[in-house]
C-alpha cells in the first residue's frame, strides 16, 4: 500500500522559498503513476499547484506558474515543492498526493496526511 | 480555467437520509470528475472517480453520475460517519480545479 509523508519548515518569511519533499513508500515513483501537490488556505478549499509525471513531465497552475518547481528524486523516492517568494496568502495546509490515472487524469487516490505551512516574518 | 460549482453549499440532513449534491462545471469535461470527502484535520478521501466509477473500499451508498457539465454525487441512506465536506474536481484539463465544498452537517 502506497503512503506519502510531506515534511519540510512549518514556518517561512515573506519573500523566501518554500521547501517541502514528500517521501513515498510502499511504490516506486519511477514505475508510473502522476504525483502532485495540492494545498488548502486555512478554512478555505483546495487548490491544485501542480503534478508531475513520472518521466518528468511537469503541469503547474497557471496562477502559480512564475513560483513553482516540482521535481522527483526517484533515488530517493521523493517528490519536491518550491515555491518562491512567498507571502501570507501562501499559508497553507499542503498535501502530496498520487492520482491514480496511467495516462490521464483520475482522482487523486493516495494522500500524505498534509503538513501546515505558515507565512510569517 | 474550468469554473467548477457545486450546490449547495452546506446541507443538513439527518442518519438515514438520502443526500444529492451537484456540482457544474462551466465547460463540457466529460466523465472527468471526482468526488472527495474530507473530515476535519484529514486529508481528502477519493469517493468516485470519472463521473461514477465507485473507488475501491467506498461504501456502496455512495454513486455518482452525469457527464458534460452536470453531475451529482448521492449518498442512499446517511450514516454517522458521513458527515463531512465532499469537493468535486474536474480532472478534463490543466489547470485541475475543485468546487468549493459542500458542508454536509447533522439536523
Amino acid at each position: 500500500q502506497v503512503q506519502l509523508q510531506e515534511s519540510g519548515p512549518g514556518l517561512v518569511k515573506p519573500s523566501e522559498t518554500l521547501s517541502l519533499t514528500c517521501t513515498v513508500s510502499g511504490y516506486s515513483i519511477s514505475t508510473g503513476y502522476y504525483w502532485g501537490w495540492i494545498r488548502q488556505p486555512p478554512g478555505k478549499g483546495l487548490e491544485w499547484i501542480g503534478s508531475i509525471f513520472h518521466r518528468g513531465s511537469t503541469y503547474y497552475n497557471p496562477s502559480l506558474k512564475s513560483r513553482v518547481t516540482i521535481s522527483v528524486d526517484t533515488s530517493k523516492n521523493q517528490l519536491s515543492l518550491k515555491l518562491s517568494s512567498v507571502t501570507a496568502a501562501d499559508t497553507a495546509v499542503y498535501y502530496c498526493a498520487r492520482d491514480q490515472g496511467v495516462t490521464t487524469f483520475e482522482g487523486f487516490d493516495s494522500w500524505g496526511q498534509g503538513t501546515m505551512v505558515t507565512v510569517s516574518s | 480555467d474550468i469554473q467548477m460549482t457545486q450546490s449547495p453549499s452546506s446541507l443538513s440532513a439527518s442518519v438515514g437520509d438520502r443526500v444529492i449534491i451537484t456540482c457544474r462545471a462551466s465547460q463540457s469535461i466529460s466523465s472527468y470528475l471526482n468526488w472527495y470527502q474530507e473530515k476535519s484535520g484529514k486529508a481528502p478521501k477519493l469517493l468516485i472517480y470519472t463521473a461514477s466509477s465507485l473507488q475501491s473500499g467506498v461504501p456502496s451508498r455512495f454513486s455518482g453520475s452525469g457527464s458534460g457539465t452536470d453531475f451529482t454525487l448521492t449518498i442512499s441512506s446517511l450514516q454517522p460517519e458521513d458527515f463531512a465536506t465532499y469537493y468535486c474536481q474536474q480532472s478534463y484539463s490543466i489547470p485541475i480545479t475543485f468546487g468549493q465544498g459542500t458542508r454536509l452537517e447533522i439536523k
